[in-house]
């Protein structure tokens, strides 16, 4: 079983829609978790680390669920410039080192 | 946000040769480097973790004589691929973490080197 697991996609969107994934993870004992967008052949960039509580920045909602190690990001009214591929990644000691998943493409559109 | 500068950004390289990709912290002190590799539709594999003036620690599978990782600035480290193969062809990324001021920064991503190996 991989670490950090994502349904690879795609997801086809309309504009305007709303895309919800997730992503399991084996490591119980990850600390930290995000979501990391990555367009073809260019470096991940972070969009957003993802808490307990759920948390949202503008159009994302991101979500953890530590007892059935899972995080979900959600995306409202889908934008063409949403298309990506979105990475789950976690973060598995004090260095900073990163696990990270396949990713899911999302393709909106139009 | 703090910038990490990654260069080259392709190199084509023949089968034997070595390959060297600098990447740098431009703006922060990288007290930590992550080396990357990405197959095409793969996620990111790390490699290495480099703290700045120690040995670098390969992840497991990785050969360290093979992927040699320098970091003896904290705002330099550089990964050669020695007696490159067709193989090594991948894209590596590197990640920078360290200190703006007194805090800790978060992971910034190098651009990605592009490396094919004919």
């Amino acid at each position: 079983r991989k670490e950090v697991e994502q349904d690879p996609g795609p997801f086809n969107v309309p504009e305007g829609a709303t895309v919800a994934f997730n992503c399991t993870y084996s490591n119980s004992a990850s600390q930290s978790f995000f979501w990391y967008r990555q367009d073809c052949r260019k470096e991940p960039k972070l969009l957003m680390s993802v808490y307990s509580s759920g948390n949202e920045d503008g159009r994302f909602t991101a979500q953890l669920n530590r007892a059935s190690q899972y995080i979900s990001l959600l995306i409202r009214d889908s934008k063409l410039s949403d298309s990506a591929t979105y990475l789950c990644v976690l973060q598995t000691d004090s260095w900073g080192k990163l696990q990270f998943g396949a990713g899911t493409q999302v393709v909106v559109t139009p | 946000g703090a910038v990490v500068s990654q260069h080259p950004s392709r190199v084509i390289c023949k089968s034997g040769t070595s390959v060297k990709i600098e990447c740098r912290s431009l703006d922060f002190q990288a007290t930590t480097m992550f080396w990357y590799r990405q197959f095409p539709k793969q996620s990111l594999m790390l490699m290495a973790t480099s703290n700045e003036g120690s040995k670098a620690t390969y992840e497991q599978g990785v050969e360290k004589d093979k992927f040699l990782i320098n970091h003896a600035s904290l705002t330099l480290s550089t990964l050669t691929v020695t007696s490159a193969h067709p193989e090594d062809s991948s894209f590596y990324i590197c990640s920078a973490r360290g200190t703006i001021g007194a805090l800790n920064t978060e992971a910034f991503f190098g651009q990605g080197t592009r490396l094919t190996v004919v």
